[in-house]
């Protein structure tokens, strides 16, 4: 069975500083992993995805995240975050080319100071 | 609006009643998932759907509770006698293989909010 572990609950950064967030998951098979972002008010979004190649994968808004296969772990880093940064981070992984159901851990509550 | 939508958005309800969700997917996604999601947890994948024929239940997914997906299109998860622990956001995503590869992206709803009292 899959399953994902994200370390933190709850970060509280002020802006400008450097952000990352923690994710391990198991998972014996090929995996396929993600990071999804919920903004205030809004739906889950696709911040980046890996499903093979280059392990460092960039996403959107600056994002980005490296795939450690030897540490199981897909961490979520941004250099500079910004106040709009402040958001409910999810790490999720699948299998099958993303195409069957994915596991969710539990979620970051990010808050970005001024 | 092209995204995935869902209705209703909020549903409140008494314990022990029916309550059925709708979930249009984006045009052409030939994959349509269900997740719920509770307070302080990420989703939980409950089914998903390709084309019209249901793939996957998660043994989270109890007799009482039922998707259809009958034309391929939009899809419908149907709780029955509901119970307080089904309170919970409803999520609905959809797929579709990248050009040209056997690789999937999943788009979600904006959920369904469902209250049990």
């Amino acid at each position: 069975a899959q399953s994902v572990s994200q370390h933190n609950h709850h970060v509280i950064l002020s802006e400008a500083a450097s952000l990352e967030l923690g994710c391990n998951y198991s998972y014996g098979g090929t995996v396929n992993l993600f990071w999804y972002v919920q903004y205030p008010g809004q739906h889950l979004q696709l911040l980046l995805k890996y499903f093979s190649g280059d392990p460092l994968v960039k996403g959107i808004k600056g994002f980005e995240a490296e795939f450690i296969k030897s540490k199981f772990s897909f961490n979520l880093r941004k250099p500079s975050v910004q106040w709009s940064d402040t958001a409910e981070y999810f790490c999720a992984v699948g299998s099958g080319g993303g195409a069957d159901g994915l596991t969710f851990g539990k979620g970051t509550h990010l808050i970005i100071q001024p | 609006d092209t995204g995935v939508s869902q209705d209703p958005r909020h549903k409140i309800t008494k314990r022990g009643q029916n309550v059925t969700f709708r979930c249009d997917p984006i045009s052409e996604h030939n994959r349509l998932y269900w997740y719920r999601q509770t307070l302080g947890q990420g989703p939980e994948f409950l089914t998903y759907f390709q084309n019209e024929a249901q793939l996957e239940k998660s043994r989270l997914l109890s007799d009482r509770f039922s998707a259809e997906r009958p034309k391929g299109s939009f899809s419908t998860l149907e709780i029955q006698r509901t119970e307080q622990g089904d309170s919970a956001m409803y999520l609905c995503a959809s797929s579709h293989p990248l050009t040209g590869r056997a690789v999937y992206e999943q788009f979600f709803g904006p959920g369904t909010r469902l209250t049990v009292l």
